[in-house]
Order: C-alpha cells, then structure tokens, then sequence
C-alpha cells in the first residue's frame, strides 16, 4: 500500500511560486517526510526532508501540517529548469531500509 | 556530493541471455539498492544491502539476483532476461537506515530485452 498520495500531475508557469502537496495520513512519529525530484533519464535529486518542523534550504520550503499528515513542497520562483516529477516518501529508523517511491507528481513549467 | 556510477548506461539483451548491471560509490556508504523504474510505478525495489556480502530481499525480487563484493560494488544479475525486464533501473547509496540520511542515485541503465 502506498504510504504517500500525491497528485499525478501539476502546471504553472515560469515565475511563479508552486506548491506541491503530499498526503501521509498513516505516518507514525518516526518517519521522516523526504522529497526528491527526477527528471527524465536520470535518478532522483535529494531536494528537502523533515521531521515535524518546517524547513527551508536553497532549493525548497517545505511546510509540515502541525498532525504531520500531509507536507507541501514550495517551490518559489519556478524556471523551466524546475520541471521534474518531485517524489514524496517516508523513511523511518526502526530498521524499516525498504524505502518506497511512487510514481510522483509531475509538474510541468510554461514559459 | 556524494558518486553513485552505474555501467553500462545502456543494454540490449535477447529473452534469455545474462546481463549483470554494476554499481560502485566510492563513499563509504553502508547501504546499497536497486530500484526499477517502469511508466505508472514509480521506482520499485528489487534488492538491497547493508555491506559486503549481505543481501536482502526488496518488494520485486522474481527473477533478480544481487551480489555485494565490496562496500563499493553492487550488482544485479539477470540470468535468464526476459522481457518484462526492459526497463530503467537505478542504484542508490546511503550512509546509513537512519530516517535522517538521504539516498544518493546514479544515472540509471536502460534496459532492453528484445
């Protein structure tokens, strides 16, 4: 069973700031919500994760529900360069190393 | 930044034939996958390994063996292909199983089982 939903598909346009949602209503208080971004051809990118609080790097803001059910990746300023399919997934430390992806949302960038 | 090199980039097999898709990262990470990548399933595991000579079984094992060598090296065996193995697969590293360290992916193999 999937642990993560996210939208198949999202489009904006270059300038713009996107959120991408992901829903987690199961998680337990262990996991740790990842995101990663792949575009075509190549592996994924390590983007962001985090536990409970909010976080922010170079790349994303990630804001996590205060119940951790659900995270939205915020993407400020998108560029035709940020199209990608972005995966949302849970990792735990209870020995857990099978680490799922889903088939992600895919986000398209007008010019 | 952590390496993850994948060889070779491309490979086209007959049903049948054997192929062997290598993965080395020369990061001292503990932990190595192999995920396949096929259109509506995201990425899948297949095997997976905390260290040299540890093997363990992921969520698409059928017909895939794996071999680590070293703590560098990872292997995926296909010993008799066919073609529902076409597909693209990656392989990934991590430091560790904690839930705060992320994986690092090579560039993938495509593969083609005619």
């Amino acid at each position: 069973d999937a642990k993560t939903t996210q939208p198949d598909s999202m489009e904006s346009t270059e300038g713009e700031t996107v959120h991408l949602p992901c829903s987690h209503a199961t998680i337990s208080g262990n996991e740790y919500i990842y995101w990663y971004r792949q575009v075509p051809l190549q592996g994924p990118e390590y983007v962001t994760h985090g536990l409970q609080q909010n976080t922010t790097n170079s790349m994303a803001f990630l804001a996590i529900a205060s119940d951790r059910k659900s995270s939205t990746l915020i993407l400020p300023h998108v560029s035709l360069r940020d199209a990608a399919v972005y995966h949302c997934i849970l990792r735990d430390n209870y020995g857990n190393e099978k680490i799922t992806f889903g088939a992600g949302t895919k986000l398209t960038i007008k010019p | 930044e952590a390496a993850v090199t994948q060889s070779p980039r491309n490979k086209v097999t007959v049903t049948g034939g054997n192929v062997t898709l290598s993965c080395r990262q020369t990061n001292s990470h503990n932990y190595m996958y192999w995920y396949r990548q096929d259109t509506g399933h995201g990425l899948r595991l297949i095997h997976y390994s905390y260290g040299a000579g540890n093997l363990q079984i992921g969520d698409v094992p059928d017909g895939y063996k794996a071999t680590r060598t070293t703590q560098e090296d990872f292997f995926l065996l296909l010993e008799l292909a066919s073609p529902s193995q076409t597909s693209l697969y990656f392989c990934a590293s991590s430091v560790d199983r904690l839930s705060n360290e992320r994986l690092f992916f090579g560039h993938g193999t495509k593969l083609s089982v005619l």
